[in-house]
């Protein structure tokens, strides 16, 4: 069974920094591209940043870019997620997903709970 | 960057009901479209991937239809279990933009 589990998360002042972390169990995490997607209290989704299967490659969201980096250890199958420079509208839920892929065509096939990042003095 | 658009934002519907949700590209995407479910306090659920074609677990009474710029989520026959919030995202190309959802009632 596919398990992404989440930590890191917590209240940090404005302009403050964490680093949030998935554990991905029961798939082969190196041969997986992953992403992060981030849900403010009572909005909707969005989506954050990707990585490769490998690390080579990632991608943001204009909102996060330049503040927040994506990173993966496969030989611990974790995913992080480095948030800085944070401001009150990072405050959410930041979910890990796989990237699963039919051909050509990707989606997110499978969740964690998430972690809550709550940004306030 | 592409935006991606849902009508309607939300909607009540009796049990037994068809109900259609539209999602809009502002450019072509070709069928490169997923359908995410999430139920109140849940983690959000794949359930339709290439625009049509169904997740695994997925019951049939779900479909999806569409390419390019236009895309349809429809529910045959409506349960109460179906209440949720359902998302497009577009995947393509980064940035992997969802819809801001369609919520779903029942009546």
């Amino acid at each position: 069974e596919v398990q992404l589990v989440e930590s890191g998360g917590g209240l940090v002042q404005p302009g403050g920094s964490l680093r949030l972390s998935c554990a991905a169990s029961g798939f082969t995490f190196s041969t997986y591209a992953m992403n992060w997607v981030r849900q403010a209290p009572g909005k909707g989704l969005e989506w954050v940043s990707t990585i490769s299967f490998n690390g080579g490659a990632t991608d943001y969201a204009d909102s996060v870019k330049g503040r927040f980096t994506i990173s993966r250890d496969n030989s611990k199958s974790t995913l992080y997620l480095q948030v800085n420079s944070l401001r009150a509208e990072d405050t959410a839920v930041y979910h890990c997903a796989r990237r699963g892929c039919t051909g050509g065509a990707c989606y997110l096939d499978s969740w964690g709970q998430g972690a809550l990042v709550t940004v306030s003095s | 960057d592409i935006q991606m658009t849902q009508s309607p934002s939300s909607l009540s519907a009796s049990v037994g009901d068809r109900v259609s949700i539209t999602c809009r590209a502002s450019q072509g995407i070709s069928n490169f479209l997923a359908w995410y479910q999430q139920k109140p306090g849940k983690v959000p659920k794949l359930l339709i991937f290439v625009a049509s074609t169904l997740q695994s677990g997925v019951p049939s009474r779900f479909s999806g239809s569409g390419s390019g710029t236009d895309f349809t989520l429809t529910i045959d026959s409506l349960q109460p279990e179906d209440v949720a919030t359902y998302y497009c995202q577009k995947y393509n190309s980064a940035p992997f933009t969802f819809g801001p959802g369609t919520r779903v009632d029942i009546k």
